[in-house]
């Protein structure tokens, strides 16, 4: 079965520090890779998606970027977090076809 | 452009109530996909049903059931004798494609999420 692991579940960072967190799926070859953040107020807004090596694609301009290195791995990043980069980050893949979206635990991103 | 709308912010009920969640989208797209997903408190986003625009039957999964009126583009969700376990926030999203050569692809647009609470 395909499984999805985010890391680390928790992050307390300074401003102006970097930031790197991962994404690995498992159980699949050549899924549809997502990173989507929710502020306060609940709201889902897709930062990057991926549809192959290498393939990322923005949806917003922002401090944050992305990278697809293998596969099954797809890396959310910052050279300088804002306070604004506070939140709570899903990363989410698709298979084959018109399968539905499937989530990560997420990453709960406090800049201080 | 896509757009998802969940008016009820926050609705609160007894359990055993029945209660009915909202989405109401917006899209030019001519096959679309529509979605709810289920966060707990412990934030996972839990994938609860899936419907092709070209499929409006409605669907019941045990205490669960959506209606899918394509005609007031509207994709309700309804719980039927609530549980306590059910409090979340209930996220409706919508699909639109990222293939330029109509592919399988797409990306989901939210609505801002309802937030159930059951109370005992």
């Amino acid at each position: 079965s395909q499984t999805i692991h985010q890391w680390p579940a928790t992050l307390v960072q300074p401003v102006g520090s970097p930031l790197s967190l991962e994404c690995t799926v498992e159980g699949t070859s050549n899924p549809n890779l997502y990173w989507y953040r929710q502020a306060a107020g609940r709201g889902l807004q897709l930062l990057f998606y991926s549809v192959g090596i290498g393939q990322i694609s923005s949806e917003v301009p922002q401090n944050l970027s992305a990278s697809r290195p293998q596969d099954r791995q797809f890396i959310l990043s910052s050279k300088k977090l804002l306070l604004s980069d506070s939140g709570f980050y899903l990363c989410a893949w698709k298979g084959y076809s018109n399968q539905p979206q499937h989530f990560g635990d997420g990453t709960r991103l406090s800049i201080l | 452009a896509q757009k998802v709308t969940q008016a009820q912010t926050e609705i609160s009920v007894v359990e055993k109530e029945d209660v009915t969640l909202d989405c109401v989208y917006e899209t030019r797209d001519t096959t679309y996909y529509l979605f709810w997903y289920k966060q707990p408190p412990s934030g996972e986003l839990v994938f609860l049903i899936r419907r092709n625009s070209f499929d409006e039957q409605n669907e019941i999964s045990g205490r669960y059931s959506w209606n899918f009126q394509k005609s007031t583009s509207s994709f309700n969700f309804t719980i039927t004798a609530s549980q306590v376990v059910d409090s979340a926030v209930y996220f409706c999203a919508l699909s639109s494609s990222i293939d330029r050569s109509g592919g399988s692809n797409y990306k989901l647009t939210f609505g801002k999420g309802t937030l159930l609470t059951v109370n005992p």
